[in-house]
């Protein structure tokens, strides 16, 4: 069965710090994964995605994760937080050929002036 | 703005009651999910159709059906109403099928609370 640990259901960093998600994931087929963010009152926007291509992925907004088998991770990174990046984050897992996505229980990032 | 579109966006019900949610695709999206997000289960994938056919199903209740019309919006549909119902649904839509790595594009949600 398919799984997704988010550690740390809040994160907080200055303005202008390194911003460290943690995901793991266990799945027993190679998996397709994701993080997801929303913001207040909205929907989930697709950050980036990883789907067997290159292990280090960028997606919007300066993200980007790094895909890691042997240690079952999928962290997500950005070099320097804005106050604009204050939002919850989640990872997500699917297997290949699987029929649901499998969300982590978020983490919500703060960011502090 | 995802393109994707939900009614309403707030819902406030009694316990044992009925209601139906909508949910309009992005232009030329052939799937469409419906999650449920709560404070205490997080974001639980409910259902997906793709044109019209249904084609995985999450954790979703016996009380809960969905459907997708020819037009391919989708209606979420929840009955006998329980407290425990109150959350936010979520729609999402995407081009492919289950198989697929398309981005899934989320709708801004309905709010449900049942008193």
């Amino acid at each position: 069965a398919q799984s997704v640990t988010q550690l740390g259901s809040h994160v907080s960093v200055s303005e202008g710090a390194l911003v460290l998600l943690r995901c793991n994931y266990s799945s027993s087929v190679p998996p397709y994964l994701f993080w997801y963010v929303q913001y207040p009152n909205q929907g989930l926007q697709l950050l980036l995605k990883y789907t067997s291509a290159a292990t280090l992925v960028k997606g919007i907004n300066g993200f980007e994760a790094e895909f890691k088998k042997s240690e079952t991770s999928f962290h997500l990174t950005k070099p320097s937080a804005h106050m604009s990046d204050a939002a919850e984050y989640f990872c997500a897992v699917r297997h290949t050929g699987g029929f649901k996505t499998i969300f982590g229980a978020g983490t919500r990032l703060f960011v502090k002036a | 703005d995802s393109g994707v579109t939900q009614t309403p966006k707030h819902l406030i019900t009694a316990t044992g009651q009925r209601v139906t949610l909508r949910c309009s695709p992005r232009s030329g999206d052939l799937s469409v999910y419906w999650y449920q997000q709560s404070l205490d289960q997080g974001l639980q994938f409910l259902i997906q159709y793709y044109n019209g056919e249904e084609r995985a199903k999450g954790n979703i209740l016996e009380r809960f059906s969905a459907q997708q019309f020819p037009d391919l919006h989708s209606e979420l549909n929840l009955s006998s109403l329980e407290l425990g119902d109150s959350a936010l649904y979520f729609c999402a839509s995407s081009g492919g099928d289950i198989s697929s790595t398309d981005t899934q594009y989320f709708g801004p949600g309905t709010r449900l609370t049942v008193l």
